[in-house]
């Protein structure tokens, strides 16, 4: 059964402090992104990484940052956080590009943070 | 501009009714995925379509290339299927990126 994790359900954090979203899978998957999801906008793509230590810039980067030192887990970094990045995280994997079902992105449980 | 948009975006229902749920896309694409997402947030996969009419269980999902549209229908719907369904689409060229939908929230009234 096809597995992606997130380190914690529900956070609450400081303005300004250092905020860390840790993404686990055991699919052996090449491809990591990172969403947020805000009411009527959407889930919005963050980040992505298409390989070990590779990190592309999805739609909304600002005030973010990742790191993928091992293929299973892909983290993302809020430097200083602030009342804007309050919001549904979701970390989603994926196979190489490919057809049929290798093609589909399975979903961890989410992380909604609040940033006070 | 959304490059994929959903209606209608809120949707309630009689249990037993049919439902159908549209989602319009204007950029070329791979493939489209209809996703289901629970309250408390786990989203899992439906289908994923880039041609013609998949079926699993209550669940019929449709595609026109052509038309650049989809349609997921629930046929004698129940209230366990009140969830947000939301139209993700994989643009061709870009290999790994998905564009999503906003979401359609849908209540299934006993």
């Amino acid at each position: 059964d096809v597995k992606v994790t997130q380190s914690s359900r529900y956070l609450v954090k400081r303005t300004g402090e250092k905020v860390f979203l840790e993404c686990v899978q055991d699919m052996d998957h090449e491809n990591m992104f990172w969403y947020r999801q805000d009411p009527g906008l959407g889930l919005r793509l963050i980040y992505f990484s298409y390989d070990v230590k590779m990190k592309e810039k999805g739609d909304i980067p600002e005030g973010y940052s990742v790191s993928r030192e091992k293929k299973e887990r892909f983290s993302l970094i809020l430097e200083s956080a602030s009342t804007n990045q309050t919001s549904m995280y979701l970390c989603a994997s994926s196979s190489a590009s490919g057809t049929g079902i290798r093609d589909t992105q399975y979903f961890g449980p989410g992380t909604r943070l609040t940033v006070l | 501009k959304n490059e994929v948009e959903q209606s209608p975006q809120n949707l309630t229902a009689q249990e037993g009714e049919f439902i159908t749920i549209n989602c319009s896309y204007s950029v070329g694409i791979s493939a489209l995925h209809w996703l289901q997402q629970h309250p408390g947030g786990g989203i899992v996969s439906l289908f994923m379509l880039s041609s013609g009419k998949k079926k699993h269980g209550r669940l019929i999902a449709t595609i026109n290339i052509q038309e650049k549209h989809s349609s997921l229908h629930i046929t004698a719907s129940h209230p366990r299927d009140s969830a947000v369904y939301i139209c993700a689409v994989r643009l061709r060229n870009t290999g790994n990126q998905f564009y999503f939908g906003t979401g359609t929230s849908l209540t299934v009234i006993p």
